[in-house]
């Protein structure tokens, strides 16, 4: 089966600053990646998706890259504010019965 | 607004109790999941269900049984609780995308239910 490996497990930037979280996957047939963002007590919520049609999808802050022939997918968010703090789970996903595998997540601190 | 509802935010069991977890979504989605979330280990998939009366194993099925009687609702069922079992339980939803489509929707999360086995 799919196996997800995130990197960092924690990571911790100044306001302001860039903050990129790495996963890689291992199924090649893999073709949809999430990203899921859960704040402290909170539920996961989907912040972007990408698909394996796109190399790079973004949305203000945030933006995602994937590369499929090293599979591997990045997450990179800029101008950092306090209220990214929250762990951050990568996923990966084929069409069939919509099962996700996700990584081990990422616990982001933005110190202000 | 997706809604996805779950029966209890904190529950205490003791070992070799059957524990029922209940969650229940309003947006007529086919699919609904169960995954237990710990520390370093992320979200790991218990079972996961299609359409009603469906089930399919996840990565970590042992221990746990599921059913699922009507749409809108899915049940974990623990039959015999372990400490190992404490965990915090989080339930998904999300709508098929269709035969012959590329596409796999967006998983709609609960709000968790914190588990001790104790």
């Amino acid at each position: 089966g799919e196996n997800v490996e995130q990197h960092p497990s924690t990571l911790s930037v100044q306001e302001g600053d860039s903050a990129v979280i790495k996963c890689t996957y291992s199924d090649s047939a893999s073709n949809y990646f999430p990203w899921y963002k859960q704040e402290l007590g909170k539920r996961p919520q989907l912040i972007i998706d990408i698909r394996s049609n796109v190399g790079e999808k973004k949305d203000q802050r945030i933006a995602v890259t994937l590369n499929k022939t090293a599979k591997h997918f990045s997450l990179h968010i800029t101008e950092t504010q306090p209220e990214d703090s929250a762990v951050y789970f990568c996923a990966a996903s084929f069409d069939a019965g919509n099962m996700l595998t996700f990584g081990g997540g990422t616990r982001l601190m933005v110190k202000p | 607004d997706v809604k996805v509802t779950q029966s209890s935010r904190y529950l205490v069991k003791r070992t070799g109790e059957k524990v029922f977890l209940e969650c229940v979504q309003d947006m007529d989605h086919e699919n609904m999941f169960w995954y237990r979330q710990d520390p370093g280990l992320g979200l790991r998939l218990i079972y996961f269900s299609y359409d009603v009366k469906m089930k399919e194993k996840g990565d970590i099925p042992e221990g746990y049984s599921v059913s699922r009687e009507k749409k809108e609702r899915f049940s974990l069922i623990l039959e015999s609780a372990s400490t190992n079992q404490t965990s915090m339980y989080l339930c998904a939803s999300s709508s098929y995308p269709g035969l012959g489509t590329a596409s796999t929707d967006t998983q709609y999360f609960g709000p968790g239910t914190r588990l001790t086995v104790l």
